[in-house]
């Protein structure tokens, strides 16, 4: 199973908006719309932020917000702040019953 | 509040094995499917294995097969990460998860498993 593609690196300043693309195959988003995303800063867990697309877990500021078109999903951060800063991680159930992830993207917050 | 805590990493020799551990509380630990994924240092995530809430339904992902069984004891709230044949390329922190259908929900800290001779 391939991983999903991700842009290694964006950066945004403060207060700004930043769209993260995540990009699969028919295989992957097209079946299920199982697409999650996950923010790990430096040295901890990653920590789930959107779920099923577009789905806020309970805490999850509504600065985040999910999308998806065709065989891209993305990740908007609205009025981007410092603590925002880390890596993100998309991630696919399969047609195979198993999850693949994106590679990452780092987000700086200038 | 859900708590995941990893344990059993450490070093191991190429060619060994290493059994991982995760304690689960505060939710109904039969009622879900569990998830290992782990994140070799400085890489990304890759998901590695997944059981049903009962044990009767596995599944791997390709470079593990044959050499990981996950398995889990409802009665011990615990699932287990059983590792044989390391190679280089398993070290990685790995993670307990919560989730393995629709989302993987709750995450642990990890325990680091080092392979290396």
């Amino acid at each position: 199973q391939s991983a999903l593609t991700q842009p290694p690196s964006m950066s945004g300043s403060p207060g700004q908006s930043v769209a993260l693309s995540c990009t699969g195959t028919s295989s992957d988003f097209g079946i299920y719309n199982r697409v999650s995303w996950y923010q790990q800063p430096p040295g901890t867990a990653p920590k789930l932020v959107i779920y099923e697309v577009s789905n806020r877990p309970s805490g999850v500021p509504d600065r985040f917000s999910g999308s998806k078109s065709g065989n891209t999903a993305s990740l908007t951060i609205s009025g981007l702040q410092a603590e925002d800063e880390g890596d993100y991680y998309c991630s696919s159930y399969t047609s195979t019953n198993t999850w693949v992830f994106g590679g990452g993207t780092k987000l700086t917050v200038l | 509040e859900v708590q995941l805590v990893e344990s059993g990493g450490g070093l191991v020799q190429p060619g060994g094995s290493l059994r991982l551990s995760c304690a689960a509380s505060g939710f109904t630990f039969s009622t879900y499917w569990m998830s290992w994924v782990r994140q070799a240092p400085g890489k990304g995530l890759e998901w590695v294995a997944k059981i049903k809430n009962d044990g009767s339904e596995k599944f791997y992902v390709d470079p593990v097969k044959g050499r990981f069984t996950i398995s889990r004891d409802n009665a011990k709230n615990s699932l287990y990460l059983q590792m044989n044949s390391l190679r280089g390329d398993d070290t990685a922190v790995y993670y307990c998860v919560r989730g393995g259908e629709v989302v993987l929900r709750y995450w642990g800290q990890g325990t680091l498993v080092t392979v290396t001779s």
